[in-house]
């Protein structure tokens, strides 16, 4: 069975740190990686990755594909209380989209 | 604003009643997708429709009813729900059934009494 895993569930840290996602996947048929960033309402789509785009980057944000090690890693520099959401990661397989259980991401002023 | 809108943004509602949740892209995307989404758990997929044909069905009970009328609406009407059926739905679409990404709505709350 397919299956998205996501570390750590929680995370709190100060504003202006440093953080890393973690994402590892077991899905068959392996067609790209999305992270999504969901506050109060719906999840807002960041970055897709697939074997020919293995990183990305946005602002502060950025997102790395390891296709051997099946994995990914999102990475927020300098942040800020807006960052504070529910990181979700999915994997798109030979059928249908597999979402992790998401991080929580907490910054403090 | 998404491109996703869903109504209502709330909803409470008995075991025994019937409601429906209506959900609209305005994207041009042709596959759309219901999505069950509970505290502590994954995103879970319900329903996936792809060009207003139900392409998916991941062994949901046959309270929860889907309906697609046209590319750009879909539809979950709910009816003698369980209490554990209380989570938030997300609806979602995307230009193709395997292609991403899927935009997603703000969802409808359900809290069943």
């Amino acid at each position: 069975e397919d299956k998205v895993v996501q570390s750590p569930l929680s995370l709190v840290v100060h504003e202006g740190d440093t953080v890393t996602l973690n994402c590892s996947y077991e899905v068959t048929n392996f067609r790209s990686l999305l992270w999504y960033k969901q506050e109060k309402k719906a999840p807002t789509f960041l970055f897709m990755l697939t074997s020919s785009g293995i990183e990305k980057k946005s602002g502060r944000l950025s997102s790395i594909l390891d296709k051997k090690e099946l994995s990914s890693i999102l990475n927020i520099t300098a942040t800020q209380t807006g960052d504070s959401a529910i990181y979700l990661c999915a994997v798109q397989g030979a059928q249908k989209l597999v979402f992790g259980q998401g991080t929580r991401l907490t910054i403090n002023p | 604003e998404t491109g996703v809108t869903q109504t209502p943004r709330h909803l409470v509602m008995g075991m025994t009643n019937k409601k429906s949740l209506k959900c609209e892209q305005h994207l041009g995307h042709n596959a759309m997708y219901w999505y069950k989404q509970s505290a502590k758990k994954p995103l879970e997929l319900m329903f996936v429709y792809s060009l207003e044909e139900r392409v998916e069905n991941n062994s949901v009970p046959s309270r929860f009813s889907p309906e697609c009328p046209n590319s750009s609406h879909l539809f979950l009407h709910l009816h003698t729900l369980q209490p554990e059926d209380s989570a938030l739905y997300l609806c979602a679409s995307s230009p193709g059934e395997l292609v991403q990404p899927q935009h997603f709505g703000d969802g409808t709350r359900l809290s069943i009494l």
